[in-house]
């Protein structure tokens, strides 16, 4: 069975400065694997996924991921970060295309 | 939200009560899921379901109900209400063979 691993719950990082959040997946084959951003009170929206195509993969407002297999990791960066990013982030794999598991997310703190 | 909507938008029951949460979608998608969504521990699947008339349980169906006898509802319902279940409540959408998920906007559920 497929699962995630977030592997911090919170991090905090200045305006300007690089953004790097962690995922961990196992899955027993070629997975696809998402990375989700909820803002307070706020329902879910897709930043990203990856789909067996490019291991790099660019999402919006300027995030990206890289898939790599041998580390078994999706880690979300961003080059610099913005008030705006501050929100609850989940990394995901799709289980057999249907179903998807969520990791616990990861909170990030902006400051200014 | 990707023509999905999710009514009430909050609620407040007593232990005992019971309540019907609709999830719309104006997509035309086959797949519709129930998540719930509680802190430290991201969304996890109630019930979802492939297409009219068919529902199926996720990982924590227990407590809940669905039905699906139009394809653009989908109906999670709590028999009994337990402080338990006092959660925010997703519903997504899913069109095959896009594996991408799209949510509502959620339901805050409080049982006292």
């Amino acid at each position: 069975a497929q699962s995630v691993t977030q592997l911090d719950s919170h991090v905090s990082v200045s305006e300007g400065t690089p953004v790097l959040l962690r995922c961990n997946y196992s899955s027993s084959y070629s997975p696809s694997l998402f990375w989700y951003v909820q803002h307070p009170n706020k329902g879910l929206q897709l930043l990203l996924k990856y789909t067996s195509a490019a291991t790099l993969v660019k999402g919006i407002n300027g995030f990206e991921a890289e898939f790599k297999k041998s580390e078994t990791s999706f880690h979300l960066t961003k080059p610099s970060a913005h008030m705006s990013d501050a929100a609850e982030y989940f990394c995901v794999v799709s289980q057999y295309g249907n179903k998807l598991v969520f990791g616990a997310g990861t909170i990030l703190r902006v400051k200014s | 939200n990707a023509g999905v909507t999710q009514t009430p938008k909050f609620r407040v029951l007593k232990t005992g009560q019971s309540m019907t949460l609709l999830c719309a979608q104006d997509m035309n998608h086959e797949y519709m899921y129930w998540y719930r969504q509680d802190p430290g521990m991201g969304l996890r699947l109630i019930h979802y379901s492939v297409g009219e008339g068919t529902t199926a349980k996720g990982e924590v169906p227990d407590g809940y109900n669905v039905s699906r006898l139009k394809k653009q509802n989908f109906l999670l319902g709590l028999e009994s209400a337990a402080p338990s279940q006092t959660s925010v409540y997703f519903c997504a959408i899913r069109g095959a063979p896009s594996d991408e998920q799209f949510f509502g906007p959620g339901t805050r559920l409080t049982v006292l």
